[in-house]
Parts: structure tokens; C-alpha cells; sequence
């Protein structure tokens, strides 16, 4: 099956700076991969995500990159903000829309300084 | 926050008792899922379901059944609780047929002693 690596296991940046949390699979099928944040004692929320016909996609000051010969994709968040501090999960799903689970990284508990 | 609520959000139970969750959508989605989220282990699939009464296993099923009698709602249960099965258990939906976009319900935090 599928296997999703998450690296950092956490990061810590300074307000303002810039923060990349990069991921790994091992399925070439995946063809779906969402990043989802998760403040604490909440629910996941889906913040941005790719599909493998793009290699990149820009939301404000969130930005997914993706790699498929590498089989690698990574999440940057510009102008870190305190409200960004959350834990971070990548995923990655193969096609045939939702008749497939999302597999998971362990997650990056980002922290921002003030 | 997509019509998922969860019941219920809280449960301490003993070793060997049935517990039954509860996940409830409004959205008329045909794709619902259960996961278990641990310390150190992000989130895994326990069951899914795409559509009524149809369902299939995920990563880590042992132990764990479902149904799905009406599309609205998708229960999970376990028959026989262990302390191995303390976690938090997010529901989540999809209605994509094209890629897989999930939303979650709020999590229920199930404690077995």
C-alpha cells in the first residue's frame, strides 16, 4: 500500500519567515495530495491541495509544490504568522475519487516565535 | 463545517464492553470514512463506505466493524473495547468523483480502561 513520510516532525520559524514541510509517497498511482491543518483538541482542516496534473498551486501565503518523478511534494508558507502555528498533515490518495482513503503523514507541529 | 457531526464526542468505557460512534452528514455525500488519530501516528483509515451499505476495510480494521444503512449515517463499532483502541476517531466525507477531497467531523475522544 501506500506510505506517506512527513518531514519535519516539528519546526520552529520565526514570525515573519518562511516555513517548508516536505513529504514523500511511494505509489506512483497517487494521483490526489491534500495538506490539512490541525490546531489543538480540533478537527483536521483542509487548507490547500494538488492534483498530479499541476505542479504547483498558490492560496494567499500557502503554496503546495509537486515533484511526480521525485514523488515528492511540499507545503510553503510564507509571512509566518502565530495563527499558522498548528500541526501539519500531508496525504496522499490514488484515483477513483473517493472509493480510496487518504493515507497520512505523522504530521510537522509548527511553531511560530514571536 | 460541512454538515459532520460526530456522536458521541466523548467516551470512557471498560476493557471487553461494545461501543457503537456515530457519524452523521447533511450533505447527501456519497463517500464516508473512518479514521483513528494517535500520538505518533498521524491518521489511519479504520473503514470506508461508498455508498449505501457498501463498504471496505482500511489500514487498521481488526477489531473494528461498520455499516452504513441509510446515506446519512456511518456507524462504527467495536465489539469487544481494548485499551489498544483508546483514540481519538474522525469521520470524515467526500463527495468528489474525480479526486478525493475529505472533510471531517469534529472527533470523538473514546477512552477503555
Amino acid at each position: 500500500g501506500e506510505n506517506v513520510e512527513q518531514h519535519p516532525s516539528t519546526l520552529s520559524v520565526q514570525e515573519g519567515d518562511s516555513a517548508v514541510i516536505k513529504c514523500t509517497y511511494s505509489d506512483s498511482a497517487s494521483n490526489y495530495f491534500p495538506w490539512y491543518k490541525q490546531e489543538l483538541g480540533k478537527r483536521p482542516q483542509l487548507i490547500i491541495d494538488i492534483r498530479s496534473n499541476v505542479g504547483e498551486k498558490k492560496d494567499q501565503r500557502i503554496a503546495v509544490t509537486l515533484n511526480k518523478t521525485a514523488k515528492h511534494f511540499s507545503l510553503h508558507i510564507t509571512e509566518t504568522q502565530p495563527e499558522d502555528s498548528a500541526v501539519y498533515f500531508c496525504a496522499a490518495s490514488k484515483g477513483g475519487g473517493g472509493a480510496d482513503g487518504l493515507t497520512f503523514g505523522k504530521g510537522t507541529h509548527l511553531i511560530i516565535q514571536p | 463545517d460541512a454538515g459532520i457531526t460526530q456522536s458521541p464526542r466523548h467516551k470512557v468505557t471498560e476493557t471487553g464492553t461494545p461501543v457503537t460512534l456515530r457519524c452523521h452528514q447533511t450533505e447527501n455525500h456519497r463517500y464516508m470514512y473512518w479514521y483513528r488519530q494517535d500520538p505518533g501516528h498521524g491518521l489511519r483509515l479504520i473503514h470506508y463506505s461508498y455508498g449505501v451499505k457498501d463498504t471496505d476495510k482500511g489500514e487498521v480494521s481488526d477489531g473494528y466493524s461498520v455499516s452504513r444503512s441509510k446515506t446519512e449515517d456511518f456507524l462504527l463499532t467495536l465489539e469487544s473495547a481494548t485499551s489498544s483502541q483508546t483514540s481519538v476517531y474522525f469521520c470524515a466525507i467526500s463527495a468528489r468523483d474525480s479526486y478525493n477531497e475529505q472533510f471531517f467531523g469534529p472527533g470523538t475522544r473514546l477512552t477503555v480502561l
